[in-house]
């Protein structure tokens, strides 16, 4: 049960968009479409704002969209704004029928 | 709404035990997945068990098989998690979460093991 691999930090400025990594065995992320992604600000619980690889909950903005390419799940956020800074943490359904999160990324606003 | 509310956290001694619960509200908890995730100070996120609707299927990550039990009442619409053994490294604030997507949380339940 290894982690995905996501960058432990990265940041952008206010209007930019970035892109967040997550890495993970073809068992995991290449084999499944069931990745999910959460954004966890301080001292709160993780939220969930993007499943199935694409698919936005009800109420998160469109600004955040995912994708995926082979091993490789992306998370985007468009037009970043001060409040999106948060830890971002992946998850993938793996062939255990088990999930797997990644190590978490740190996305600071500048 | 759907609302997860966790309890049963507390300071307990290594190789102690406790019972946290789940209760669940605003949705159909019969019908629905649910993991318990565990999140030490200043760590990440890491999946520690998952049940199904009517708990024929039942899964542990490596690190508390065999220490940890999950079941459910879904006469009661609740989720527990007996952890025993208890070890420094279980010390974690402990969420449950709804369905494969963990689509909503819970507020945590802090449990810490020390002497």
């Amino acid at each position: 049960q290894s982690a995905l691999t996501q960058p432990a930090s990265v940041s952008g400025s206010p209007g930019q968009s970035i892109t967040l990594s997550c890495t993970g065995p073809s068992s995991d992320v290449g084999d499944y479409n069931h990745v999910s992604w959460y954004q966890q600000s301080p001292g709160k619980a993780p939220k969930l704002i993007i499943y199935d690889v694409t698919k936005r909950p009800s109420g998160i903005s469109n600004r955040f969209s995912g994708s995926k390419s082979g091993n490789t799940a992306s998370l985007t956020i468009s037009g970043l704004q001060a409040e999106d800074e948060a830890d971002y943490f992946c998850s993938s359904y793996t062939t255990s029928s088990t999930l797997v999160f990644g190590g978490g990324t740190k996305l600071s606003v500048l | 709404e759907v609302q997860l509310v966790e309890s049963g956290g507390g300071l307990v001694k290594p190789g102690g035990s406790l019972r946290l619960s789940c209760a669940a509200s605003g949705f159909t908890f019969s019908r629905f997945y649910m993991t318990w995730v565990r999140q030490a100070p200043g760590k990440g996120l890491e999946w520690v068990s998952s049940i199904n609707y009517n708990s024929n299927y039942i899964y542990y990550a490596d690190s508390v098989k065999g220490r940890f039990t999950i079941s459910r009442d879904n006469a009661r619409s609740s989720l527990f998690l007996r952890v025993s053994g208890l070890r420094a490294e279980d010390t974690a604030v402990y969420y449950c979460a709804r369905d494969v997507s963990l689509d909503s949380w819970g507020q945590g339940t802090l449990v810490t093991v020390s002497s």
